[in-house]
């Protein structure tokens, strides 16, 4: 079965500072992995995903993620930390092949930025 | 605009009221989804339609009825809620079978019974 593991229900910064939310998987057959930004009182809007092409993608807002296989990893970075950066993040996962439709969430990184 | 349109955007209900949660895509998705995000849980998926059948539902309450009348729409009959039904309630889509491509989410309804 896939799951996710966030490491880190909150995560806090500095304006300016390197950000690093970190996100483990688990799947017996590759994965397509996403990260999704939640804004409060908003639905979730797409960061970036892999889908088995490049293993570092890249996102909007500055936001790069990369794809390590031998580490089971999927962590998103960004280099340096923006006030509006605060939110909360969603780690995802689904796999190729089957037909089971959806995605399995992380439980989330609250991110918070400080000036 | 996301793609995906969700009304009301608030809904505050009694707990006798019956009211009707609605999303709307245009993307040219086959599969929809209900999600429920409650303060500090993570987000629960109620029940995923593929070509307006219903492929799952998550063991929810009956006083929660999904409606799937075509790809394009979706409905959540609510009705004889309790307050700790209170959330944000989230609508996607998505295309395909592995939805490889991710989901495309509503704004969501924030719901509060009373």
């Amino acid at each position: 079965a896939q799951s996710v593991t966030q490491l880190g229900s909150h995560v806090s910064v500095s304006e300016g500072a390197l950000v690093l939310l970190r996100c483990n998987y688990s799947s017996s057959v590759p994965p397509y992995l996403f990260w999704y930004v939640q804004y409060p009182n908003q639905g979730l809007q797409l960061l970036l995903k892999y889908t088995s092409a490049a293993t570092l993608v890249k996102g909007i807002n500055g936001f790069e993620a990369e794809f390590k296989k031998s580490e089971t990893s999927f962590h998103l970075t960004k280099p340096s930390a923006h006030m509006s950066d605060a939110a909360e993040y969603f780690c995802a996962v689904t796999f190729s092949g089957g037909s089971n439709y959806k995605l399995t969430f992380g439980k989330g990184t609250l991110l918070t930025v400080n000036p | 605009e996301t793609g995906v349109t969700q009304t009301p955007r608030h809904l505050v209900m009694g707990m006798t009221n019956k009211k009707s949660l609605k999303c709307e895509q245009h993307l040219g998705h086959n599969a929809m989804y209900w999600y429920k995000q409650s303060a500090k849980k993570p987000l629960e998926l109620m029940f995923v339609y593929n070509f307006k059948e219903q492929t799952e539902n998550n063991s929810v309450p009956s006083r929660f009825s999904p409606e799937c009348p075509n790809s394009s729409h979706l409905f959540l009959h609510l009705h004889t809620l309790q307050p700790e039904d209170s959330a944000l309630y989230l609508c996607a889509s998505s295309q395909g079978e592995t939805a490889a491509g991710g989901y495309t989410f509503g704004s969501g309804t924030r719901l509060t019974v009373v």
